[in-house]
């Protein structure tokens, strides 16, 4: 089983709200990624959690803020989100250290700020 | 040099052709290069993958074709099928703060194959 699922599937906020994305695995990995992804471009590296402590912050704006309460889960929170952040987010996950080097992707959630 | 080039940008295949997307990288640090089908709407799915010390890597329909000397890579499709129809990444990667690995992906290659 190599499923990375990831909730909800669509988002539509304001640039007031506060939300929420989730993301799970239940393959053992203990590296988990978020990524953005525009239209017709390929997916950009925002955070990276190893071993659940977070290891890369692509300098990525503090109105995305990342979490991870455990191995198998990640979430990303999202506050006062503006327009051009409308994209796909994408959770991913691969072993870690000794493991195969395979990253797997969720389905995305499609985010539209308005 | 942390770059990974992607051609061609879109190819247009008729059913049963080969299709075949190339890519390049400077790095050579990199020691991992899987290839991503993404379909609309939908996450990237790992295609295939190959590490530096093979040359060729064949799965089914799929074929990864390595140059280790001239830093360039391939992806073979055989006989493909409407099906088959998907925006295609290459990329590679490096193992980054001793467990989590970074992946560099080319610009993709929007492929359609007609019926």
């Amino acid at each position: 089983d190599t499923e990375v699922t990831q909730t909800p599937k669509h988002l539509v906020m304001g640039m007031t709200n506060k939300k929420s994305l989730k993301c799970e695995q239940h393959m053992g990995h203990r590296a988990m990624y978020w990524y953005k992804q525009k239209a017709k471009k390929p997916p950009e590296l925002m955070f990276v959690y190893s071993y659940e402590k977070l290891s890369i912050n692509e300098s990525v704006p503090s109105r995305f803020s990342p979490e991870c309460p455990n191995s198998s889960l990640l979430n990303l929170h999202l506050h006062a989100l503006q327009p051009e952040d409308s994209a796909l987010y994408l959770c991913a996950s691969s072993q870690g250290l000794g493991g195969s080097y395979e990253q797997y992707f969720g389905p995305g959630t499609r985010l539209t700020v308005t | 040099q942390q770059q990974v080039k992607q051609s061609p940008q879109s190819l247009i295949v008729q059913k049963g052709g080969i299709s075949i997307i190339n890519c390049a990288y400077e790095n050579t640090a990199f020691d991992y290069f899987p290839w991503y089908q993404q379909f609309p709407g939908k996450g990237p799915a790992l295609l295939i993958a190959i590490r530096p010390d093979v040359s060729e890597k064949k799965e089914g329909r799929f074929t990864i074709s390595f140059n280790k000397s001239a830093k360039q890579f391939s992806l073979h499709i055989m006989d493909s099928q409407p099906g088959d129809s998907a925006t295609y990444f290459c990329a590679a990667s490096v193992t980054v703060s001793g467990s989590a690995r970074q992946l560099t992906f080319g610009s993709g290659t929007q492929l359609t194959v007609l019926p």
